[in-house]
């Protein structure tokens, strides 16, 4: 069964500075791995989505990459702003067409 | 854009109620899904969908039930409703590949009393 897991759980930061968020799962055979923003009370906002033949996807500020064979994701948010702050989670889809989320990373950017 | 649209931001119920929570898209995508997301237990699926009137049982269908008879909408029920289904639902959808992002609602706040 697919896990996915999310490290740290929260992180803390002042503004301006560059970030990197993981994701790591188990097995690599997945079909695409996504990207997500939550704000407190709100659903999720998909922010990238990687297709498993794809090494990164930018847009904006933001960076993902994706390396399958070691069953990593991450993140890179470049020049961090306060309206970063939220929680960050990545999603899998992976065999049996399950989708499967790690838990998240708080991020708080500090002004 | 794709729009999910969950009914109801906030609801507050009495145990033993049968409560509906409505979600409609308007990108006519194939698959839907219903999670629940608890601080600490992360998003669960309870229901989800690959095409009109179909449904499959997600990781935790137990206490609800879900009714989808058009393609736009997707319903998920309680059908008595217990404190235990206190929990923030969350209603996505998309297209019936593997290669389309997900698009979520903006979440249904459920309280029972």
């Amino acid at each position: 069964k697919q896990e996915v897991t999310q490290i740290p759980a929260a992180l803390s930061v002042p503004e301006g500075e560059n970030l990197v968020l993981n994701c790591s799962f188990t097995d690599s055979a997945i079909y695409n791995l996504q990207w997500f923003r939550q704000d407190p009370g709100k659903g999720l906002t998909s922010l990238l989505l990687i297709q498993s033949s794809q090494r990164e996807q930018t847009s904006g500020r933001l960076n993902a990459s994706l390396d399958k064979s070691s069953g990593r994701s991450t993140l890179y948010i470049a020049a961090s702003q306060p309206g970063d702050s939220a929680t960050y989670l990545c999603a899998v889809w992976g065999a049996g067409n399950m989708l499967t989320f790690g838990g998240g990373t708080r991020l708080m950017v500090k002004p | 854009d794709v729009k999910v649209t969950q009914s109801s931001r906030y609801l507050v119920k009495r145990t033993g109620e049968k409560v509906f929570l409505e979600c409609v898209q308007d990108m006519d995508h194939e698959n839907m899904f219903w999670y629940r997301q608890d601080p600490g237990l992360g998003l669960r699926l309870i229901y989800f969908s690959y095409d009109v009137k179909m449904k499959e049982k997600g990781d935790i269908p137990e206490g609800y039930s879900v009714s989808r008879e058009k393609k736009e909408r997707f319903s998920l029920i309680l059908e008595s409703a217990s404190t235990n289904q206190t929990s923030m639902y969350l209603c996505a959808s998309t297209r019936g590949n593997n290669n389309s992002p997900l698009h979520f609602g903006n979440g249904t706040r459920l309280t029972v009393t």
